[in-house]
């Protein structure tokens, strides 16, 4: 596609359900990185991929936070058991280069995901 | 630790005039790179603008403009002639670890006509 695609763009979930958040970056791009935007908040880092290795996973809040990208392309967020502190838009973004020099990070439109 | 600050929640600013979008941030790293990023209401994150801190002449991306003070580790951004396409979120964003970006709170832009 022309851009990131994220899917599902919104999700209800009961607190205590696994919920999966796909992201499908531009073609060809190397790079990718997943943040978390809270309501009225600015986006905050969570995970971050050169192709299928997760490099960087600093960011993610508990251990019921997993990222994967198995083929170094499409990636898939899983948060298990799901708490009322999770809802938020989860952002992904796409990267041709992994450095800083070249590298302009595309975001999609990202995940809003709602606990009740 | 990194942090970014935007101390403005709101401004606005009429058609055509300029409004000027402040921020500031901590670093002890003397390499590193600062955005503005706007954010519409479909949610995407789009660049306006960027400036690496290596480079003392300050960015410009058509109708926007920074002002780069690294001493005063201030990053302001500057729009000019402003239209109504220009109405987002605006956040600040600072990385000196490529794609690990640090966000600030954002600063909400109305444009009346």
């Amino acid at each position: 596609g022309a851009g990131v695609s994220q899917s599902p763009r919104y999700k209800v979930a009961k607190r205590g359900q696994d919920v999966a958040l796909r992201c499908d970056p531009i073609s060809g791009h190397v790079s990718l990185f997943w943040y978390q935007q809270a309501l009225g908040q600015g986006p905050e880092f969570l995970t971050y991929f050169q192709n299928e290795a997760q490099l960087d996973k600093s960011g993610l809040p508990s251990d019921r936070f997993f990222a994967e990208r198995p083929e170094g392309s499409v990636s898939t967020l899983k948060i298990q058991r799901t708490q009322q502190e999770d809802s938020a838009v989860y952002l992904c973004a796409s990267s041709l280069m992994d450095s800083p020099n070249t590298g302009e990070l595309f975001f999609g439109e990202g995940s809003r995901l709602t606990v009740l | 630790a990194q942090t970014v600050t935007q101390s403005q929640p709101e401004m606005s600013v009429q058609e055509a005039e300029t409004v000027t979008l402040s921020c500031t941030y901590d670093t002890s790293e003397s390499d590193y790179y600062l955005f503005w990023y706007k954010q519409p209401p479909s949610r995407q994150m789009i660049l306006v603008i960027r400036q690496e801190a290596y480079k003392q002449q300050n960015a410009t991306e058509n109708r926007f403009s920074v002002n780069f003070q690294k001493a005063a580790k201030s990053f302001s951004l500057k729009i000019s002639d402003s239209q109504l396409g220009d109405a987002a979120m605006y956040f600040c964003a600072y990385t000196d670890s490529w794609g690990k970006l640090q966000f600030g709170a954002g600063t909400q832009v109305v444009v009346t006509p």
